[in-house]
């Protein structure tokens, strides 16, 4: 099943922060995150694997809860750059074989 | 970062003809590689995950025989839609895993069927 993703969409302004929540409803091996522009490939943000890390990058970090098994995207001080749409991936067997989410359309503007 | 091709990048066929995409990994060699399709404002969905020297495994509710799948190499695997018809115009993105199982999507090929 996909893992559900919310909020759906959301408009922030420059430098406010957001959350992004991913959920699923199976046992998470690891957790990846993308970022897709609208007519492109979506690009690979970051994997967390099960433990409950909590990974950075930049102003992007995430965490994972592999209990509850969800994970969260948080952005800070966003930029008109991290607009697009966002997508967890989850994997249950430890195989690379990637469940995308529902995704985030994420849009920030000045 | 490690870099992946697809070719073409924009296909237009008419229906009931058969269209090859490729996927190449230009800087690394992936013995995985996946294939998604993308329907406008969906998210992605897997269609089947390809092995070096193997055969693909699908994804269910993807037909073996219209979808087919050859990784002939560690840099290279094609998927081939046959008989395409209206119906599978879609947004086609391949994705390698690299030895740190990062994965590195293509750029895509946009496949519509008339």
């Amino acid at each position: 099943q996909q893992p559900v993703q919310s909020p759906q969409a959301v408009i922030l302004r420059e430098g406010e922060d957001a959350v992004i929540n991913c959920s699923s409803s199976k046992a998470l091996y690891s957790v990846h995150w993308y970022r897709q522009k609208h007519g492109e490939a979506p690009v690979f943000l970051m994997i967390l694997l099960k433990g409950g890390e909590q990974k950075g990058h930049e102003k992007i970090s995430a965490s994972f809860n592999e209990k509850k098994q969800q994970s969260s995207l948080y952005l800070t001080a966003s930029q008109l750059s991290y607009s697009g749409t966002y997508f967890c991936g989850t994997d249950s067997g430890g195989y690379q074989k990637v469940t995308f989410g529902t995704g985030t359309k994420l849009q920030v503007i000045p | 970062g490690a870099v992946v091709s697809q070719h073409p990048s924009w296909v237009i066929c008419k229906s009931g003809t058969s269209v090859k995409i490729e996927c190449r990994s230009l800087d690394f060699q992936a013995t995985t590689m996946f294939w998604y399709r993308q329907f406008p404002k969906q998210s992605l969905m897997l269609m089947a995950t390809s092995n070096e020297g193997s055969k693909a495994t699908y994804e269910q509710g993807v037909e073996k025989d219209k979808f087919l799948i050859n990784h002939a190499s560690l840099t290279l695997s094609t998927l081939t839609v046959t008989s395409a018809h209206p119906e599978d115009s879609s947004f086609y993105i391949c994705s390698a895993r690299d030895l740190a199982d990062e994965q590195y999507f293509g750029p895509g090929t946009r496949l519509t069927v008339t």
